[in-house]
């Protein structure tokens, strides 16, 4: 079974900018979350979302959007980017998420530079 | 709301020695307990967790973690190491009900195995 996958894999942007991640989760899975990891602040909840609907929601500005399509992939969204912005954005998937644990597992990550 | 602290940011250790990486949390409620290991341009991965029963959990590749509720914490050791284990190790909760897919993380411990 083909694992969590993100693209693009690297990104560079300049301030100002906007940019649209992807993650595509493993097969069956329906809740897709998503974190930033940055030296100084470490890993940070962004949001998750769940059957298309955005279940649960980090301490992000406004500027960080996502959405998830019916074959439950994810995008995320950072309007007018800042320097601060650059980071991992690392993205997971878990087949309910909810009542039960299920496992996450993460995908390898988009790496975005802002310049 | 929930936080972690994991109180070394840095541990070096010789091949074949035990180690410990130290975790605590706090919460107000009851949380699950989660310990995570990235490797170097890769996401992460899921070494053990707790859930409910017995406080003393075993993960993969050796590790071992208790929970201990008196004293909020939830420490991983190993008790031989290898090079193979050097990466950065994140201590996590969630407090489950529909925010599994919700991870509170620490700052990271970055463990180093010299030969």
């Amino acid at each position: 079974k083909a694992g969590v996958t993100q693209t693009p894999r690297y990104l560079i942007k300049t301030r100002g900018q906007q940019v649209t991640l992807s993650c595509s989760p493993i097969s069956g899975h329906r809740s897709v979350s998503w974190y930033q990891q940055t030296p100084g602040q470490g890993l940070q909840f962004l949001f998750e979302y769940f059957s298309e609907t955005q279940r649960n929601k980090g301490n992000f500005p406004g500027r960080f959007s996502g959405r998830q399509f019916s074959n439950s992939r994810s995008e995320m969204n950072v309007s007018t980017l800042e320097l601060g912005d650059s980071a991992l954005y690392l993205c997971a998937s878990s087949f309910f998420g909810e009542g039960a644990y299920n496992e996450q597992f993460f995908g390898p990550g988009t790496r975005l530079t802002v310049l | 709301a929930q936080s972690v602290t994991q109180l070394d940011s840095q541990v070096p250790v010789f091949e074949e020695a035990p180690v410990e990486l130290r975790c605590n949390y706090s919460s107000s409620v009851s949380v699950y307990l989660f310990w995570y290991v990235q490797y170097p341009n890769q996401g992460l991965q899921l070494l053990l967790k707790y859930l409910s029963g017995s406080t003393l959990v075993k993960g993969i590749n050796g590790f071992e973690a208790e929970f201990n509720k008196s004293q909020t914490s939830f420490h991983l050791r190993k008790p031989s190491v290898h090079i193979s284990d050097t990466a950065e190790y994140f201590c996590a909760v969630s407090v489950g009900g529909t925010s599994y897919g919700k991870l509170t993380f620490g700052q990271g411990t970055i463990l180093t195995v010299h030969p």
